[in-house]
């Protein structure tokens, strides 16, 4: 069974910083990968896609990349503001069907 | 274009009562599911429906039923609820399975008694 896995929990950081947020799955045979970010009683809300052909998605100040043989896939968070403050977790898709199986997430922090 | 609606916020039953969470989505999506998210444990799916029509098990399906009633909704239905059910749902819907995102609700947070 895929076991998909993100650390730290939680992260702390100052306005304006850059910070890379991480994720790992133990199964490479993937595929997709999705970054979803999720707000305080609120559901999720997607933010990148990446297709097991990809290496990496931008968009705006976000960008996840992918790497399958080592099982990872990392979100690049530049010029953090305040109100990227949420959780951010990442899924896996095995097979296409959409079934994912999710981390636990990152709680991000940013301090104005 | 209200997305994906959930139905009702809140509850909170007794052991052994049974109830319906309703979803519907107003994106035209084929595909729809029901996740259930627990604390420490992240997201895991609980029943999908690939189109309008079918229904399959995901990882966790025990102690629960779906209904795909049309292409807009969804429900998930829990017979004899019991405290391990407790839990916040969510249900989700995407145009189509493959690479296609997925939108979710807001949530419905259950508590049982």
């Amino acid at each position: 069974k895929q076991e998909v896995t993100q650390i730290p929990a939680a992260l702390s950081v100052p306005e304006g910083e850059n910070l890379v947020l991480n994720c790992s799955f133990t199964d490479s045979a993937i595929y997709n990968l999705q970054w979803f970010r999720q707000d305080p009683g609120k559901g999720l809300t997607s933010l990148l896609l990446i297709q097991s052909s990809q290496r990496e998605q931008t968009s705006g100040r976000l960008n996840a990349s992918l790497d399958k043989s080592s099982g990872r896939s990392t979100l690049y968070i530049a010029a953090s503001q305040p109100g990227d403050s949420a959780t951010y977790l990442c899924a896996v898709d095995q097979t296409g069907a959409n079934n994912l199986f999710f981390g636990t997430g990152t709680r991000l922090t940013v301090i104005p | 274009n209200a997305g994906v609606t959930q139905t009702p916020k809140f509850q909170v039953l007794k052991t052994g009562q049974s109830m319906t969470l309703q979803c519907a989505q107003d994106m035209n999506h084929n595909s729809m599911y029901w996740y259930r998210q627990d604390p420490g444990m992240g997201l895991r799916l609980i029943y999908y429906s690939a189109s309008e029509g079918t229904t399959d098990k995901g990882e966790v399906p025990n102690g629960y039923n779906v209904s795909r009633l049309n292409k807009r909704e969804f429900s998930l239905r829990l017979e004899s609820a019991a405290p391990s059910q407790t839990s916040v749902y969510f249900c989700a819907s995407s145009r189509d399975r493959g690479n296609n995102e997925q939108f979710f609700g807001p949530g419905t947070r259950l508590t049982v008694l």
